[in-house]
């Protein structure tokens, strides 16, 4: 079965500080990859997404995201934050279709002054 | 208006009564997802429905059960509620064929909670 691991479970950051999210996958076949961005109160909404083609990915809202198969990592990066970046990230990873969709545990970012 | 509305957003209920949580879609997508959300668990897939007639159970089905009353329409029921179900509730949907842009959309959550 897949799986997905999220390592940090909260990040805490200076506003205009670089941050990485780490997102590790276990599968030995080709798998799609996301992460998705929960703000306070919402519900989830896609940042980014790996279907196939180049490795780094760019989303919404200045990130991105690199798959590295010999790692099986997709970090997602974003090189200057903002406070309303606050939110919680979720990583997930699917071997085809959304039936099979396995999230990871979550990191949540917060952005401090 | 949101493509995902989910209702009650929130909901405090006793064990044992019997809960429903109603969502529908003007995305116009034949797929539907129900999804559980606890705190350091992630999410986790409840039920899915790829159209009308298919209903598939998902990762925790146990508990749960749901009705596609139309395309736009999916409703999670808890026969007979428990504190440990106590949780924030997601449907989702995603398109298929030209629709599919490999992306699902989330409502804005339901919370429940169970005393």
């Amino acid at each position: 079965a897949q799986s997905v691991t999220q390592l940090d479970s909260q990040v805490p950051v200076f506003e205009e500080a670089p941050v990485e999210l780490r997102c590790n996958y276990s599968s030995s076949v080709s798998v799609y990859l996301f992460w998705y961005v929960q703000y306070p109160n919402q519900g989830l909404q896609l940042l980014l997404k790996y279907l196939s083609g180049s490795t780094l990915v760019k989303g919404i809202n200045g990130f991105e995201a690199e798959f590295n198969k010999s790692q099986t990592s997709f970090h997602l990066r974003k090189p200057s934050v903002h406070i309303s970046d606050t939110a919680e990230y979720f990583c997930a990873v699917t071997r085809g279709g959304f039936q099979k969709l396995v999230f990871g545990t979550g990191t949540r970012l917060l952005v401090s002054p | 208006d949101a493509d995902v509305t989910q209702t009650p957003r929130n909901r405090i209920t006793k064990t044992g009564k019997r809960i429903m949580l109603e969502c529908s879609q003007t995305k116009g997508h034949d797929r539907m997802y129900w999804y559980r959300q606890d705190p350091g668990l992630g999410l986790r897939l409840i039920y899915y429905s790829f159209d009308v007639k298919d209903i598939n159970k998902g990762e925790i089905s146990d508990g749960y059960s749901v009705s596609r009353q139309a395309q736009a329409k999916f409703s999670l029921s808890l026969e007979s509620a428990i504190p440990n179900q106590t949780a924030l509730y997601f449907c989702a949907t995603s398109g298929t064929g030209t629709e599919n842009t490999g992306e699902l959309f989330f409502g804005e959550g339901s919370r429940l909670t169970v005393l």
